[in-house]
């Protein structure tokens, strides 16, 4: 079945770098934009960033432009998220989440991973 | 940005009872928007697409409306696993992509 798994998470101190990792199975992870979302503890949903199909185009969130890069192996069915010079506020669960209609990014999020949790701390 | 605003942040209703969750766009986002699940310690779950469309596997209690800057999620008869947050989250208008703020419905 469709599958998005996360991993990476973990402490890190404020300042360091962390890459999370989404492996995807079950569908062509070529064919689909891809999405980071985060929820900080007691939190709400907040969209972090976007990669199309081919990794030719990225957004972002302006709270992680110039800090984070979004970026995908479709051979090895892998979405990544570069984290650097991380701050105390970026602490929270990051959701893989795979756009719902493939080729355009004026969709809903269909599926999603269960999650990993960084936390930022010194 | 589009700001999206939920109401109520709490509701309490009785199991079998209806539920009726709003969400507001600070601009028109035609029918862009869709509703998500999430159960405590779980990854969201999309619920509806394009305002009013359910998305696979989701019960016909399920159901969606409006269109511009209004929208309503309503549950009818709820079930003892329908207690959980709700998000709405407009896409048309992008980067960046926007949610509520959340409607926490708890069992009255």
């Amino acid at each position: 079945q469709v599958q998005l798994v996360e991993s990476g998470g973990g402490v890190v101190q404020p300042g360091r770098s962390l890459r999370l990792s989404c492996a995807a199975s079950g569908f062509t992870l070529s064919d689909h934009a891809m999405h980071w979302v985060r929820q900080a503890p007691g939190k709400g949903l907040e969209w972090v960033a976007i990669v199309s199909f081919d990794g030719g185009e990225e957004h972002y969130a302006d709270f992680v432009k110039d800090r984070f890069t979004v970026s995908r192996d479709n051979s090895n069915n892998t979405l990544y998220l570069q984290m650097n010079s991380l701050r105390t506020d970026d602490t929270a669960v990051y959701y893989c989440a795979r756009n719902f209609i493939p080729e355009d990014p004026r969709s809903s999020f269909d599926t999603w991973g269960q999650g990993t949790l960084v936390t930022v701390s010194s | 940005e589009i700001v999206m605003t939920q109401s109520p942040a709490t509701l309490s209703v009785s199991p079998g009872e209806r539920a009726t969750l709003s969400c507001r766009a600070s601009q028109s986002i035609s029918s862009f928007l869709a509703w998500y699940q999430q159960r405590p310690g779980q990854a969201p779950r999309l619920l509806i697409y394009g305002a009013s469309t359910r998305a696979a596997g989701i019960p016909a209690r399920f159901s969606g409306s409006g269109s511009g800057t209004d929208f309503t999620l309503t549950i009818s008869s709820l079930q003892s696993d329908d207690f959980a947050v709700y998000y709405c989250q407009q896409y048309d208008d992008w980067p960046p992509y926007t949610f509520g703020q959340g409607t926490k419905l708890e069992i009255k």
